[in-house]
């Protein structure tokens, strides 16, 4: 079964309001988690690392204003996609590497975020 | 930096072999990772390389050459459900977990 889960799996909203996706560690504490974002067609790039207890860290051109990322506890990280504008509908999905030395990482569902 | 390069579309035959390739440049590097993903859905782990040579498993096999900066998948036996794209990814050294990816092969398996 899952062991990363990510909630809402789609979701709908109007542009200027606010979306919060939550991404869970299921069995295991992840101090570290990494939210990724995925144009149609595309791969997946790496927005942001999530780190329990401190700031996250920003890839190069990621807007941490826009997507604000809350790191709260050891199984929950959650990305606040702010004053969202259609340009921000895409597919957002979370991992999460199960222990510090793990070179694997776990995938969420994936949000489908759709912007009107 | 990190620089992954792999083909954007490929097709093959069903029942055919198919060489998905990847090379990588990358700064720090800890294993080679190779996902399969369904359109809208989570990419789904298939391999794991970190020394060189050849993994097998099953239908999938992944190999790496460190020093070239290169690994392949190779399906074997395809099926019409093998299409997909796939995702190739390293590692970053030091930050466990972490992927960067390269922007994925879409395969399309015709009877």
């Amino acid at each position: 079964g899952a062991v990363v889960s990510q909630h809402p799996s789609r979701v709908i909203c109007k542009s200027g309001t606010s979306v919060k996706i939550e991404c869970r560690s299921l069995d295991f504490q992840a101090t570290t988690m990494f939210w990724y974002r995925q144009f149609p067609k595309k791969s997946l790039m790496l927005m942001a690392t999530s780190n329990e207890g401190s700031k996250a860290t920003y890839e190069q051109g990621v807007e941490k204003d826009k997507f604000l990322i809350n790191h709260a506890s050891l199984t929950l990280s959650t990305l606040t996609v702010t004053s969202a504008h259609p340009e921000d509908s895409s597919f957002y999905i979370c991992s999460a590497p199960r222990g510090q030395m793990s070179t694997e990482a776990f995938f969420g569902q994936g949000t489908r975020l759709t912007v009107v | 930096g990190q620089n992954i390069d792999q083909p954007t579309e490929m097709t093959a035959t069903e029942g055919a072999i198919v060489q998905i390739n990847c090379t990588y440049q990358t700064s720090g590097f800890n294993g080679l990772f190779w996902y399969q993903q369904h359109a809208g859905e989570a990419p789904t782990f298939l391999s794991y390389n970190v020394l060189d040579g050849l993994e097998e498993k099953g239908r999938f096999s992944s190999f790496l050459s460190r020093s070239k900066g290169y690994s392949y998948l190779l399906l074997k036996e395809l099926q019409m459900k093998d299409s997909a794209s796939y995702l190739c990814a390293v590692g970053v050294y030091n930050q466990g977990g972490k992927l960067i990816f390269g922007q994925g092969t879409e395969l399309s398996v015709k009877p």
